[in-house]
């Protein structure tokens, strides 16, 4: 059974950081392009990042070009999200996301909480 | 970036009556090479994640019911749910995967009227 477990939310002050995570099991996770998405609230689902097979290859929003950086290890099945210099704007729920078919998404994390907040 | 915009932000319907999204993007995300709408849509209800209903604009991805149909073309397109079920309660968004650059619709809310 494919699993994508994120972790590693929480409370942060403006300015600070936090590194999510997003351990896969279930299928050959290296086979796979990857992405995160986040939900904000009152805005819906915004998506944030992207990263190819190898993680030589990566794409970001605007919003957060600069400040994320997507990596990923494929000995660890395990997808990243490092966040630097947080924003108010930048809280929601972010999942990350198995890309199936090399654009749509079959399979997706239950999500872990980030706020940013003073 | 390609810009989503849904309508409307929000729609009540009556058990059994036909719930209508729209989703239109600002420029085409019609590829002519291959004639391929690239357009997803989602459900996403609260505390799960999201699920792809349709890819490619109109093909209902395995296992889901056959009331929720996808249509549309270039820039224009539409989400249909006949015959509205309790368990169809949930936001609905349009993605495009034409660009690098994914971009959601801002969402639409289905409730029962």
């Amino acid at each position: 059974e494919v699993q994508l477990v994120e972790s590693g939310g929480g409370l942060v002050q403006p300015g600070g950081s936090l590194r999510l995570s997003c351990g896969a099991s279930g299928f050959i996770f290296s086979y796979y392009w990857m992405h995160w998405v986040r939900q904000v609230p009152g805005e819906g689902l915004v998506w944030v990042s992207r990263i190819n097979l190898n993680g030589s290859s990566t794409d970001y929003a605007d919003s957060v070009k600069g400040r994320f950086t997507i990596s990923r290890d494929n000995a660890k099945n395990t997808l990243y999200l490092q966040m630097d210099s947080l924003r108010a704007e930048d809280t929601g729920v972010y999942f990350c996301a198995r890309v199936a078919d090399g654009y749509t998404y079959d399979h997706w994390g239950q999500g872990t909480q980030v706020t940013v907040s003073s | 970036d390609i810009v989503m915009t849904q309508s409307p932000d929000s729609l009540a319907v009556s058990l059994g009556e036909r719930a209508t999204i729209n989703c239109k993007s600002s420029q085409s995300i019609l590829y002519n090479s291959n004639n391929k709408n690239y357009l997803a849509w989602y459900q996403h209800k609260p505390g799960q994640p999201p699920k792809l209903l349709i890819s490619w604009a109109s093909t209902r991805e395995s296992g889901v019911p056959d009331r929720f149909s996808g249509s549309g073309s270039g820039t224009d397109f539409t989400l249909t749910i006949t015959s509205l079920q309790a368990e169809d309660v949930a936001f609905y968004y349009c993605q495009q995967y034409y660009d690098v650059l994914r971009t959601f619709g801002q969402g639409t809310k289905v409730e029962i009227k």
